[in-house]
């Protein structure tokens, strides 16, 4: 499989603060990631899709102000959590999107996640 | 859109015995199907994927099956052991573009 790593794995921030996610594709380049939000034992929310060179796509109800997405590299998108408050804490999980397969093979892989807490 | 339903939310098994995950899907057009683990604080882990093309793939003691006609897919773990519990999630999409993830089954496999 492929490698995706996030940075930070975790972060403690105070309410009012920006709080930066970064998400590599460590050993393939990745035109498309996904971030996702997941809250305790439940399902993973996707937020939006990054397009290396274009703006996200943000899904319904997710604030494209405060959740600012930039993926300025093929390898590298980064998800800024802007005037973070409480109800923001969550684990946010980042995929990467894999083309080097045939046609029609791609697939995702997983970042570790990073889990924010904000005081 | 797509709308994935997974079952059961929770599953206990005795280790070696076999655990089935099934989850089923609206949207005929999906086409691939993958299948993560997720252990607790981490991210989910690609363990298996089938595609529209196939009805049955296997690696290991992991087996999916896809039934396309009736729109649903299981995961079948045989011979479980205490590290296969975690929380496994289902996944419907085309072409791996935008995944909907079934609701996830918390698996305990009890030594």
């Amino acid at each position: 499989g492929a490698v995706v790593s996030q940075h930070p794995s975790w972060v403690i921030c105070k309410s009012g603060t920006s709080v930066k996610i970064e998400c590599r594709s460590l050993d393939f380049q990745a035109t498309t990631m996904f971030w996702y939000r997941q809250f305790p034992k439940q399902s993973l929310m996707l937020m939006a899709t990054s397009n290396e060179g274009s703006k996200a796509t943000y899904e319904q109800g997710v604030e494209k102000d405060k959740f600012l997405i930039n993926h300025a590299s093929l390898t590298l998108s980064t998800l800024t959590v802007t005037s973070a408050h409480p109800e923001d804490s969550s684990f946010y999980i980042c995929s990467a999107r894999d083309y080097r397969g045939a046609r029609g093979q791609e697939t995702q892989y997983f970042g570790p996640g990073t889990r924010l807490l904000v005081l | 859109g797509e709308n994935v339903e997974q079952h059961p939310s929770t599953l206990s098994v005795q280790e070696g015995d076999s655990a089935v995950i099934k989850c089923t899907y609206s949207d005929s057009a999906s086409n691939y199907f993958p299948w993560y683990k997720q252990e607790l604080g981490k991210g989910p882990q690609l363990i298996i994927d089938i595609r529209s093309n196939v009805g049955e793939k296997k690696d290991q003691r992991i087996a999916v099956t896809l039934n396309k006609t009736a729109k649903h897919f299981s995961l079948h773990i045989t011979e479980t052991q205490p590290e296969d519990s975690a929380v496994y999630f289902c996944a419907a999409s085309y072409a791996g573009n935008q995944f909907y993830f079934g609701t996830g089954t918390s698996l305990t496999v009890i030594p």
